[in-house]
């Protein structure tokens, strides 16, 4: 069966530094893959969605990349802030499906002014 | 308008007790979706309906009966619950299951607690 792997659960950094997560997947080839932001107690926040057939997508501080071959996609956030702290998810369409995903468990980010 | 409303915020009902989630989208999305996402876990898709028909049902027990009145409400029937289904309940939507428009906007879920 398909696996989604974010393989940090908490990761802390200094503000102004470039936080890189990770996220990999086994046993399928997605046609594309999203990431989400997700404050306590909150429903989760769509930031970026990386296709297959694209390398990197860029928005604003935030970087993705897509890795069909190593089967993994970076998510980089620039200069980080205090602000940018909360738990990121990456996520994948459940194989066979149009549109419904699979979330990875995410990866808590803690930015330390 | 890209906002979600889901009610109530907070919920605690007993196991005896029926109660309805409420999800609303002014979006014209016609995917519409519930997740349940337990403390630290990820979120785990239950149902999503299609053009108001149910598409996807995730082997949810019958404890759990999802409606959708029209495309821009979403429901779901809570009766006979165990403590166990304490978690927050999500409410997305999507302009479709197909084509290129595949990102999700999630409510700020309903709080469920089960005594």
């Amino acid at each position: 069966s398909q696996k989604i792997e974010q393989n940090s659960e908490a990761l802390n950094i200094q503000e102004g530094k470039t936080a890189t997560l990770t996220c990999n997947y086994t046993n399928y080839s997605p046609a594309y893959l999203q990431w989400y932001r997700q404050d306590p107690g909150r429903g989760p926040v769509f930031l970026l969605l990386i296709r297959e057939n694209e390398k990197e997508k860029r928005k604003e501080r935030l970087k993705v990349t897509f890795d069909t071959t190593l089967k993994q996609s970076l998510f980089h956030i620039t200069a980080s802030q205090p602000a940018d702290s909360a738990t990121y998810l990456c996520a994948l369409p459940l194989r066979g499906s149009q549109g419904n995903l699979i979330f990875g468990k995410g990866t808590k980010l803690s930015v330390k002014p | 308008d890209t906002e979600v409303t889901q009610t109530p915020k907070h919920l605690v009902m007993g196991m005896t007790n029926k109660k309805s989630l409420k999800c609303e989208q002014h979006m014209g999305h016609r995917a519409m979706y519930w997740y349940k996402q337990k403390a630290k876990k990820p979120p785990e898709l239950m149902f999503v309906y299609s053009y108001e028909k149910l598409s996807i049902n995730e082997s949810v027990p019958s404890r759990f009966s999802p409606e959708c009145p029209n495309s821009s409400l979403l429901n779901l029937h809570l009766h006979a619950l165990q403590p166990e289904d304490s978690a927050l309940y999500l409410c997305a939507s999507s302009q479709d299951l197909g084509g290129t428009h595949y990102e999700q906007y999630f409510g700020p879920g309903t709080r469920l607690t089960v005594t």
